[in-house]
């Protein structure tokens, strides 16, 4: 199985604020990478699929890169609306495996 | 609009199957790959299976294989999830989710609501 592996696990930032987190997979995946965003009490959404491309509805302060083994979720200017917990999983092969989350805490 | 509609919350004990439903609507149900994925309280995400709703043809996780069966109902637009030989580990919600690119493994773009399992003697 391929292991997804994300960093930071937390993250205290403020309004405002450029973040990026970071998502290694295993073994190459290619762009088979997509980003999700959960609050509490409600499924994911999909924010980014195939490493790079914004689902439709998404800002565009959310962009997604990378290829192989190693991603990026970058968020420009932090909105109120972003405090938030990020998965990344990819879905190359199955089991199609998340990482283990990044949660965004306001500052 | 493209919807997913999960059943209601189960109450389960050790030992015992339960089976969640997930009906389609807005869009055609054969087309889209039907994912499983569970949330354990305060735990992050993981994923069990898949179901192609025009062959059948399945996926599954290997921790879930000989316990979980996906099953689906062209005629009524449903996939199912059973997962039997419940633990307390089970408990969780349950999401089913459409693969965004239809068979082309794009991410999850529609999620159902959710289905609580609680696993309790």
């Amino acid at each position: 199985d391929i292991q997804m592996t994300q960093s930071p696990s937390s993250l205290s930032t403020s309004v405002g604020d450029r973040v990026t987190i970071t998502c290694r997979a295993s073994h190459d995946i290619r762009n088979y990478l997509n980003w999700y965003q959960q609050k509490p009490g409600k499924a994911p959404k999909l924010l980014i699929y195939v490493a790079s491309s914004l689902q439709s509805g998404v800002p565009s302060r959310f962009s997604g890169g990378g290829s192989g083994t190693d991603f990026t979720l970058t968020i420009t200017s932090l909105q109120p609306d972003d405090f938030a917990t990020y998965y990344c999983q990819q879905s190359y092969s199955t089991p199609h495996t998340f990482g283990q989350g990044t949660k965004l805490e306001i500052k | 609009q493209e919807q997913l509609v999960q059943s209601g919350a189960e109450v389960k004990k050790p030992g015992a199957s339960v089976r969640v439903s997930c009906k389609a609507s807005g869009y055609t149900f054969s087309f889209y790959y039907i994912h499983w994925v569970r949330q354990a309280p305060g735990q992050g995400l993981e994923w069990m299976g898949r179901i192609s709703p025009d062959s059948g043809a399945t996926n599954f996780a290997r921790k879930f294989q000989g316990r979980v069966t996906m099953t689906r109902d062209t005629s009524i637009n449903t996939a199912y999830m059973e997962l039997s030989r419940l633990t307390s580990d089970d408990t969780a919600i349950y999401y089913c989710a459409r693969d965004y690119g239809g068979k082309l493994d794009y991410g999850l773009d529609v999620w159902g609501q959710g289905t609580t399992v609680a696993v309790s003697s």
